[in-house]
């Protein structure tokens, strides 16, 4: 069974914190990995992709991801109230092997950032 | 990123209706349509895939008679949920993929059946 595991939090922050976001796959073959924010009520909202080993920052944020570990993980700088949210890990299953090139999702991250 | 659409985006339904989820890839081609639900507190699932003028494929315990999938071309795909019933009330996201690749989802369609 392939599975994607994340802490379901909440994790709370006050504003202006860094906020980590961490992340486990079980597949070793997946190649693609992606952090998605979902507000309530909303579909999934890219925020980020990785598909190699180290960091990869996109203004406040900053994906890690460590294939030999089987981890991912996302930070947050400075955050902001507005960053309050549901944070996906996606993981990219390839075509073949029972799979149709989904993507398989954690459970999500409650991220909740305090004034 | 791609731009997609669904329709409706909300829907209040009877037991035993069936309701037509519309999923337009406004501008990236298609080829293949993945389907996922998500309930209450719960991540996203994956429902079925298409693949533009196939039949969808299913996955475990998602029955393909009551969940019916079009996709005729490569900018539109259809949710069809047959003879609905409460517990089919959930959130139904699209999201369209290319070469078995995706990464970008519709803004859902949040059912409610009664």
């Amino acid at each position: 069974q392939k599975e994607v595991e994340q802490n379901s939090g909440p994790l709370s922050v006050p504003e202006g914190a860094i906020a980590s976001l961490n992340c486990t796959y079980s597949d070793r073959v997946s190649q693609s990995f992606f952090w998605y924010r979902q507000y309530s009520g909303k579909s999934p909202e890219l925020i980020m992709s990785i598909y190699s080993n180290g960091d990869k920052e996109d203004g406040r944020f900053t994906a890690q991801l460590n294939k030999a570990s089987q981890y991912v993980s996302l930070l947050i700088r400075d955050s902001q109230p507005s960053d309050s949210a549901t944070y996906l890990c996606a993981v990219h299953q390839p075509v073949g092997r029972g799979s149709q090139g989904n993507l398989i999702f954690g459970k999500g991250t409650k991220l909740s950032v305090k004034p | 990123g791609a731009v997609v659409s669904q329709h409706p985006s909300r829907v209040i339904c009877k037991s035993g209706t069936s309701v037509k989820i519309e999923c337009r890839s406004l501008d990236f081609q298609a080829t293949t349509m993945f389907w996922y639900r998500q309930f209450p507190k719960q991540s996203l699932m994956l429902m079925a895939t298409s693949n533009e003028g196939s039949k969808a494929t299913y996955e475990q315990g998602v029955e393909k008679d009551k969940f019916l999938i079009n996709h005729a071309s490569l900018t539109l795909s259809t949710l069809t949920v047959t003879s609905a019933h409460p517990e089919d009330s959930s959130f139904y996201i699209c999201s369209p993929g290319q070469g078995g690749k995706t990464q970008y989802f519709g803004p859902g369609t949040r059912l409610l059946v009664l």
